[in-house]
């Protein structure tokens, strides 16, 4: 029982680029989220997702896509990466309540 | 909107003291808050957390207390020792779920607790 893994852990990119990053679970959980963490900002929500198939806009969402086409993994997209998009990405999973399991986070920087 | 606030940013005491964390919340329907700490590098985990229902609880050295009248709550953690050490966030839910279900959790801005020697 991994929890919830993340990858990559850490990525560089340049202005422009697009990248993928992975999340994926193993609880059976349906709720799925994806935060950034910046410094002095605490965790913000990009995008979540209450079941395969659905997704939704936090509060942060622009510059950012995602997908949930299986239960299990979460995909968040950056289509055209800024330098305002450099961050600490987690991911984190729960089923009702409201606990939320954190994945290991991953750390990107937009050059 | 929803807003929580967290005090204070930064907090450095002796070890074997005791250590406090406070946050505040905007919206009364507010109904679960959990604290999660986070240490260098690793991810936010969850240590403890509170319902709506009930004013305070306990777990070995760590305890929360709610005061919804007032729309606040505290983590306090007694006896610190240096592995306490880390950023701690609280975080409230909406009194409504998010669109399709689910609950948002908004977090506070962190307090990074030193505990030294």
């Amino acid at each position: 029982n991994a929890g919830v893994t993340q990858t990559p852990k850490f990525r560089v990119l340049k202005t422009g680029q697009s990248m993928t990053l992975l999340c994926a679970q193993d609880m059976n959980h349906e709720y799925m989220y994806w935060y950034r963490q910046d410094p002095g900002m605490g965790l913000r929500l990009i995008h979540y997702s209450v079941g395969e198939g659905t997704t939704a806009k936090g509060e942060v969402p622009d510059g950012y896509n995602v997908s949930r086409l299986k239960k299990q993994n979460f995909l968040l997209g950056l289509e055209s990466a800024a330098p305002s998009q450099t961050s600490v990405y987690f991911c984190a999973s729960t089923e009702i309540p409201e606990t939320q399991y954190f994945g290991p986070g991953t750390r990107l920087l937009v050059l | 909107g929803e807003n929580v606030e967290q005090h204070p940013s930064t907090l450095s005491v002796q070890e074997g003291d005791s250590a406090v964390i406070k946050c505040t919340y905007s919206d009364s329907a507010s109904n679960y808050f959990p604290w999660y700490k986070q240490e260098l590098g690793k991810r936010p985990q969850l240590i403890i957390d509170i319902r709506s229902n009930v004013g305070e609880k306990k777990d070995q050295r760590i305890a929360v207390t709610l005061n919804k009248t007032a729309k606040h709550f505290s983590l306090h953690i007694t006896e610190t020792q240096p592995e306490d050490s880390a950023v701690y966030f609280c975080a409230a839910t909406l009194g409504r779920r998010l669109t399709g279900g689910g609950n948002k959790l908004t977090f506070g801005t962190g307090t990074q607790l030193k505990v030294e020697l």
